[in-house]
Order: structure tokens, then sequence, then C-alpha cells
């Protein structure tokens, strides 16, 4: 079955760690999305990419980094620079040559402490 | 800049109720989209719908339905004959014209739906 898998679903690091979250699909989708969710706030946009080696800046990319090198693959990169990153964080991806809507994965819940 | 307000934090109904989640947007943009997405206790979300600015025929799936009004920049869902597999969280969403570009949404604060059996 085509979809979109973050791993892992749970993941725990200590304050000052960068860690990186996995996102990988099988849909053949040109365009990829992280998104970060907070309670009560709803989901904002981190980066977005349209092509491999292409990425862009989303609303709140500030404390994260990431790289589009294979077209099945967007990882993100939170680093020690991100003041909150305690949230759910949710990878997209989208057919753009039919404008589809976006496919998400289930999400990668991230705990610093 | 563009907006979407659910101003319903949290909506708790006895199963088979009608129950009608709100969406109100603001956009600049004369065209535009608007979805609605539902995230189960699982987590990913689950695209519902979409429609354009252009079209505001009511749409009806199942049990679903979707009012949408430009005089009012709403997009309300409502869901009838309410089942306790409907409990989750409903997202509104918007997002400028869809070219061969990104689509970049910007979303509601959610509405949590609990069905009570």
């Amino acid at each position: 079955d085509g979809g979109i898998t973050q791993s892992p679903k749970y993941l725990f690091r200590k304050e000052g760690q960068n860690v990186t979250l996995s996102c990988e699909q099988n849909l053949n989708h040109d365009a990829m999305y992280w998104y970060r969710q907070d309670p009560g706030q709803g989901l904002r946009l981190i980066y977005y990419s349209q092509i491999v080696n292409d990425f862009q800046k989303g609303d709140i990319a500030e404390g994260y980094s990431v790289s589009r090198e294979k077209k099945e693959s967007f990882p993100l990169t939170v680093t020690s620079a991100q003041k909150n990153p305690t949230a759910f964080y949710l990878c997209a991806s989208q057919n753009r040559a039919t404008n589809s809507p976006l496919h998400f994965g289930n999400g990668t819940r991230l705990t610093v402490t | 800049a563009q907006k979407v307000t659910q101003a319903q934090t949290e909506i708790s109904v006895v199963e088979k109720e009608d129950v009608t989640l709100d969406c109100v947007y603001e956009t600049r943009d004369t065209t535009y989209y608007l979805f609605w997405y539902k995230q189960p206790p699982s987590g990913e979300l689950v695209f519902l719908i979409r429609r354009n600015s252009f079209d505001e025929q009511n749409e009806i799936s199942g049990r679903y339905s979707w009012n949408f009004q430009k005089s009012t920049s709403s997009f309300n869902f409502t869901i009838t004959a309410s089942q306790v597999v409907d409990s989750a969280v409903y997202f509104c969403a918007l997002s400028g014209p869809l070219r061969q570009g990104a689509q970049k949404l910007v979303f509601g604060q959610g509405t949590r739906l609990t069905i009570n059996p």
C-alpha cells in the first residue's frame, strides 16, 4: 500500500541535543511538507519542498533544518536552537501535477526534557 | 494575511445527535480553497473535502455535509446522526490559489468532537 511513514512514533531527547525525524513516502509525490502541532494551536508549517534538492522555509522554520536528497525522503532535524521543541510533528506529501490534497503521515511525538 | 478560526474548542454530544462544526476564515485572495481534515486518535490527518471559492454549492457525502457561504466567510461542517467513530479532532484549513506549486495550508485550531454512546 502506498503511504507516508514517519518514524519513530515517540521520541525522547535531552535538551541541547539535535534530533532527526524521519519521513518516507512511496506515493511518488513531488512535494513534501513538515507541520508542527501544539495543543490548541492547530498545525503550523515548518518547511516544505516541491522538488528534490530544493526546499523553502515555512512560517516557523527557526531552529529546524531539512534536506531533500531523494524524492521519497524529507527528514527534519530539530536543533538545539529550537526553544520549544516538544510537539507533535506531521509530515505530508502532495502530487503537484494533479494538485492533490495533502496526504499526511501518522506523526512523531517529540518530547525534550 | 490568511486566518482560520474554529471557535468551538470541544464539543460533546450523544450518539445519533446532529452536530455542526463552525469554521470562519479570512483571506485577501479572490481565489482560494477550503478544506476539512479529520484527526482520529491515531494521529494522522484524513482528508475529508476541498472546495474552491467559486463553488458555493453545498456538499453532501453520506452523513457529512458542508455549507460554504462567502457572504459570511464560513465553511461549516455538519455530521448527521453522529456515531462514536466520528469522535476525533476536526481541522478546517485554507490555502491560496492552487497553481503548480506548494499547497501551503493555514489551519484552524481544531475542534475536538466526542460522541458518547
